[in-house]
């Protein structure tokens, strides 16, 4: 079973900061997405990457995956309120296209 | 992305009973998956569903408890059989088409 961390568990910050989310493994992915997901409610994809060192940006989100395909991080500038939420990461291992793993989410909690 | 419909929303069902979740989606689509979702945290894999065939299921988890249908590309259904406490969850179904999509879930729980 490949691992995916998510870092940090919990992130509280005020409207216009800005803040970063990371998601770790030791194994390799074909693909990477990232979801956010309210209460009540099932995760909304944000975002796809397939190739190492892919950057993309998505109005105040950018989203990147690492060189090695190991690593992605998600990036918020000037958080706002409607930014709170379950922020998810999931990865596709080789070979098994169509399913994948999820890391434990980060709460974000964006305050006015 | 296709859209999901999955009922019901929420149930409270009694240990030893069974219930059947479904999801329909708007179009077709090549997979649908099933997960299971602790509040407030992350999403395991319960199975794929196979269209015409039997699912495909993951570590830990069992035909016999979670039997799956999947008639056709647009619908599949998961039943967890004879429920426990422990089986209080949130159950969320997912399809992939041109993108994947997610049901809004099923939270239920067990007394």
């Amino acid at each position: 079973t490949q691992l995916l961390e998510q870092s940090p568990q919990f992130l509280s910050i005020q409207e216009g900061e800005n803040l970063t989310v990371y998601c770790n493994s030791s194994s390799v992915f074909s693909s990477l997405q990232w979801y956010r997901q309210e209460p009540g409610e099932g995760p909304v994809l944000l975002v796809t990457v397939v190739t190492g060192g892919e950057v993309k940006k998505l109005k105040r989100l950018t989203f990147q995956f690492g060189d090695a395909r190991k690593d992605s991080s998600l990036h918020i500038t000037a958080a706002q309120p409607g930014d709170t939420g379950l922020y998810l990461c999931a990865g596709s291992p080789p070979d098994s296209w169509g399913k994948f793993q999820f890391g434990a989410g980060t709460q974000v909690v964006v305050t006015p | 992305s296709a859209v999901i419909s999955q009922k019901p929303s929420r149930d409270i069902c009694q240990r030893g009973t069974s219930l059947t979740i479904q999801c329909q989606v708007d179009s077709q689509v090549t997979m649908m998956f099933w997960y299971r979702q602790q509040p407030g945290q992350s999403l395991t894999l319960i199975a794929t569903a196979n269209q015409g065939s039997e699912a495909t299921y993951e570590s830990g988890f069992v035909i016999d408890k979670f039997p799956i249908s999947r008639p056709n590309l647009t619908f599949s259904t998961l039943t967890v059989s004879n429920m426990s406490p422990e089986d209080s969850s949130i159950y969320l179904c997912s399809a992939k088409g041109a993108g994947y999509t997610f049901g809004s879930g099923t939270r239920l729980t067990v007394v």
